[in-house]
């Protein structure tokens, strides 16, 4: 079925970069996510990667794609102490309107 | 910056009792959603609603949830008899009819039933 898996928690250091990781088994994915959760906040769209894609840059976040592994990361270069925050992945397929959510990444970022 | 906004933002209600949770979806998105958060466990999927009707529904949206889009702003989530397991943040998203696959959520109405 459709699951989609993190790792609970990242503490890293001012200044570095953070690699947040996400697998996800459905190969009919079509889009892939990173939503960010600030406390008491919503989730935040960050940025997406369509499938036939395997990279996309914006900024601060490089989105990379491993198809074949089913495997998608998000790195944040230079990390502020604003970027700590729980990091959601996410999948949808073309034929549906549901996302799929992992269960998150706490990020700690340590000054 | 639009953004999704939900009222209100903390609901207690006792078992049994209906509740609604209100959203005001972003002004010009046309596909509307609900997922709910069970504290400790994922964001699951409700229901998705385009052009007044469900669009998609998962396993969870039984006979107790219905949604409305009552007037031109507003989108909404009715439980009829709250039972304790539905106790968890509620989140409304929405997405414009040229990105659906842009859904923006709001910052979430947490239920509490007793």
């Amino acid at each position: 079925g459709e699951d989609v898996e993190q790792s609970l928690f990242l503490s890293v250091r001012e200044g570095d970069s953070s690699v947040i990781n996400c697998t996800y088994t459905d190969s009919s994915s079509t889009y892939l996510y990173w939503y960010k959760q600030e406390p008491g906040a919503g989730l935040q769209l960050l940025t997406y990667i369509f499938s036939n894609m395997d990279m996309k840059q914006d900024q601060r976040l490089t989105v990379l794609l491993n198809k074949k592994d089913k495997h998608l990361s998000l790195r944040i270069a230079d990390t502020q102490t604003g970027d700590s925050a729980i990091y959601f992945c996410a999948e949808k397929m073309d034929s549906s309107y549901k996302l799929i959510f992992g269960s998150g990444t706490r990020l700690l970022v340590r000054p | 910056e639009p953004e999704v906004t939900q009222t209100p933002s903390h609901q207690v209600t006792q078992m049994g009792q209906e509740v609604i949770l209100r959203c005001v979806p972003i002004s010009n998105h046309l596909y509307f959603y609900w997922y709910r958060q069970i504290l400790g466990q994922k964001v699951e999927f409700l229901v998705s609603f385009y052009n007044n009707e469900i669009s998609e529904k998962s396993e969870i949206f039984d006979d107790q949830f219905s949604v409305e889009r009552p007037d031109g702003s507003n989108f909404t989530l009715k439980i009829r008899s709250t039972k304790l397991e539905d106790s968890a943040m509620y989140f409304c998203a929405s997405s414009s009819a040229g990105k659906a696959y842009e859904q923006y959520f709001g910052p979430g109405t947490r239920l509490t039933v007793t």
